[in-house]
């Protein structure tokens, strides 16, 4: 079974700095979609960013990006000009097919935004 | 276009009792997934329905079921609750089945068992 390792379960960043999530995942297969999804106090999982494991490129949404190493299974989340709103649990998963397009999610890293 | 919508938002039941918790998709989305989110083992896959079909199941035992009506709607069910059972559930649905199809996620159903 895939497994997602999330190893900071919290973490602190002033606004307008930038911060790195991290998240390593373990699998055998070569095919395969990762994602970070963003859970406010509200509780509505949003999907942030997500990256195919077929392309190299690091994908990148406005203000965040992915640091994607594909040999290394590693799957880091970079938040540059951090705003009081991201403040939120960031989760990390992964998906293929022999999960059944499962999604499968570390632990999560709560994510604090000071003035 | 109106997001996934989960019905109750908040529920107390005691232990031994039934539950059903209910979920509409987003208007064309024909998949939808249901998630457990509790703070000792983390988010876990419960079952995914597709065109009324289970098509994929974590690993929880059989009080915990699943439909979905031809409609895209879709209810789980769980019968003689336990304590553990206290959870978030999230529902999250999506146009297809394929990995790449984006899951949309509703605001979830907390459920406290007594």
């Amino acid at each position: 079974a895939q497994t997602v390792t999330q190893s900071q379960p919290e973490m602190s960043v002033q606004e307008a700095e930038t911060v790195t999530l991290s998240c390593t995942y373990d699998t055998s297969e070569s095919d395969y979609y990762l994602f970070w999804y963003k859970q406010p106090p509200s509780r509505q999982m949003i999907l942030v960013i997500r990256q195919e494991a077929y392309k190299q490129q690091n994908a990148t949404e406005n203000r965040f990006s992915v640091n994607f190493q594909k040999a290394a299974k590693s799957f880091s989340l970079k938040i540059s000009d951090s705003q009081l709103g991201d403040a939120a649990m960031y989760f990390c998963a992964y998906r293929n097919s022999n999960s059944g397009y499962a999604l499968n999610f570390g632990k999560g890293t709560s994510l604090l935004v000071t003035p | 276009k109106a997001g996934v919508t989960q019905t109750p938002r908040y529920l107390i039941k005691t232990r031994g009792q039934q539950v059903t918790l209910s979920c509409s998709p987003i208007s064309g989305h024909r998949s939808v997934s249901w998630y457990q989110q509790t703070p000792g083992q983390g988010l876990q896959f419960l079952f995914e329905y597709f065109s009324e079909t289970q098509r994929n199941k974590g690993n929880f035992p059989g009080r915990f079921s699943g439909r979905q009506f031809s409609n895209s709607r879709s209810e789980m069910n769980v019968s003689t609750l336990e304590l553990g059972d206290s959870a978030l559930y999230l529902c999250a649905s999506s146009l297809g089945t394929g990995a790449y199809n984006e899951q949309f996620f509703g605001p979830g159903t907390r459920l406290t068992v007594l």
